[in-house]
């Protein structure tokens, strides 16, 4: 099983620039998750999403916006990229908030 | 002050001896997850709890709901154990957003 398919692994932006970051699983789980680290701090959570068509903001959401048109797919976007989104994206996801959490490779960003 | 804090930030160890990584949190849980992230940053979960005990190898781990504390210990330590090792509390009010990450215990065994 392929599991969580994060791309790219590495990018680097212009100020200003707009992207998209891919999340893709197989195991049909219906909880898909964005957080970011930054150095020396805990995961933070961008967006989530329980179900195709529904999203909701966490914890850090300002700059980011994110579409669940199925249950396989939960990408990221960044529109006009800021230094301040610098940071490592992982994409994760879970069957249930009850259940064990699946995690990306990760997507290291730099905003120049 | 953060809900979920470990301890310690970091850790160095010799091959072969035990390791306890703490974590302590400061609100109601419903279950409590230790990770490893790889020194190439991939995250891999260990565990999930929410009570008693759970082995898996040469790692265990604990929880102790009243006294808001969980540990992580290793056995027979070996370098390739060198990771971060995050603890992350899901929250008992059960919304998707609240897991809560801890900062991370920076491991190193030295062989």
């Amino acid at each position: 099983n392929a599991g969580v398919t994060q791309t790219p692994k590495f990018r680097i932006l212009k100020i200003g620039q707009s992207m998209t970051l891919q999340c893709a699983q197989d195991m049909n789980h219906n909880y898909m998750y964005w957080y970011r680290q930054d150095p020396g701090m805990g995961l933070k959570l961008i967006y989530y999403s329980v179900g195709a068509g529904i999203t909701d903001k966490g914890e850090v959401p300002n700059g980011y916006n994110v579409s669940r048109s199925t249950t396989e797919d939960f990408p990221l976007r960044l529109e006009l990229a800021a230094p301040s989104q610098t940071s490592v994206y992982f994409c994760a996801s879970s069957y249930s908030t009850g259940s064990g959490y699946t995690f990306g490779s990760g997507t290291r960003l730099t905003v120049v | 002050k953060n809900e979920v804090e470990q301890s310690p930030q970091n850790l160095t160890a010799q091959e072969g001896e035990f390791i306890t990584i703490n974590c302590s949190y400061s609100v109601g849980i419903s279950a409590l997850h230790w990770l490893q992230q790889h020194p190439g940053g991939g995250i891999v979960s260990l565990f999930m709890l929410s009570s008693g005990k759970k082995k898996h190898g040469r790692l265990i781990a604990t929880i102790n709901i009243q006294e808001k504390h969980s540990s992580l210990h290793i056995t027979a330590s070996h370098p390739r154990d060198s990771a971060v090792y995050i603890c992350a509390v899901l929250l008992s009010s059960g919304s998707a957003r609240q897991l809560t990450f801890g900062s991370g215990t920076q491991l190193t065994v030295l062989p």
